[in-house]
């Protein structure tokens, strides 16, 4: 059964600091690996998705880097700004069935001015 | 093209009542899925759906939830006799058409309907 693990599970940075969220998964046959970042009360924003085929995907100040051989992605922010504060998510499709998206608790980022 | 919709955003229900939330996929797309996020709870699988057919349930509670997705109209996530432990946000997402076992479909999500039930 996949499980999906994000640490940490919160954060607290200053402005302009580079910074790195973790996500780890227990079943390395995954087809993809999506993060999204949700703002409080809000829906999902989808910010990359890296195929099974991919060891990084890069969009602006994120990269986002994938190991499947380790069950790990990494999500990099870089030079961080206060409208970057938000809780980050990672998601895989089910093993066996990637339809079904399973999904870490987030890391819930602050970034002070 | 428009993204995937959902309404309503609020919906505020006394226990006993039903809820029925609806959920618009993009234009083009027949694959529907249903979410829950509990609070401070990680988000949950409920349903997938494809036109007149439900693909997966596994995730569905088995008492007072169904979900519908006609072959015309948006799809329906109906929880009847709402109790206060039902309240949550609810997401729906959509993918385009493709084979049962498309290995590579992005989920498109919608902003959410967020259920209260007093």
């Amino acid at each position: 059964k996949q499980e999906v693990t994000q640490i940490p599970a919160a954060l607290s940075v200053p402005e302009g600091e580079n910074l790195v969220l973790n996500c780890s998964f227990t079943d390395s046959a995954i087809y993809n690996l999506q993060w999204f970042r949700q703002d409080p009360g809000k829906g999902l924003t989808s910010l990359l998705l890296i195929q099974s085929s991919q060891r990084e995907q890069t969009s602006g100040r994120l990269n986002a880097s994938l190991d499947k051989s380790s069950g790990r992605s990494t999500l990099y922010i870089a030079a961080s700004q206060p409208g970057d504060s938000a809780t980050y998510l990672c998601a895989v499709p089910n093993a066996g069935n990637n339809r079904k998206l399973i999904w870490g608790l987030g890391t819930s980022l602050a970034v002070n001015p | 093209n428009a993204g995937v919709m959902q309404n309503p955003r609020h919906l505020v229900r006394r226990r006993g009542q039903e809820a029925r939330l609806r959920c618009s996929p993009m234009k083009g797309h027949s694959h529907v899925y249903w979410y829950r996020q509990l609070p401070e709870e990680g988000l949950k699988f409920m349903v997938y759906l494809q036109k007149e057919n439900i693909i997966d349930e596994s995730g569905m509670p088995k008492e007072r939830f169904s979900a519908e997705f006609p072959k015309e109209g948006p799809s329906i996530l109906r929880i009847q006799q709402v109790v206060r432990g039902d309240s949550a946000a609810y997401f729906c997402a959509s993918s385009p058409p493709g084979p049962l076992a498309g290995p590579t479909d992005t989920q498109y999500f919608g902003p959410g309907t967020r259920l209260t039930v007093l």
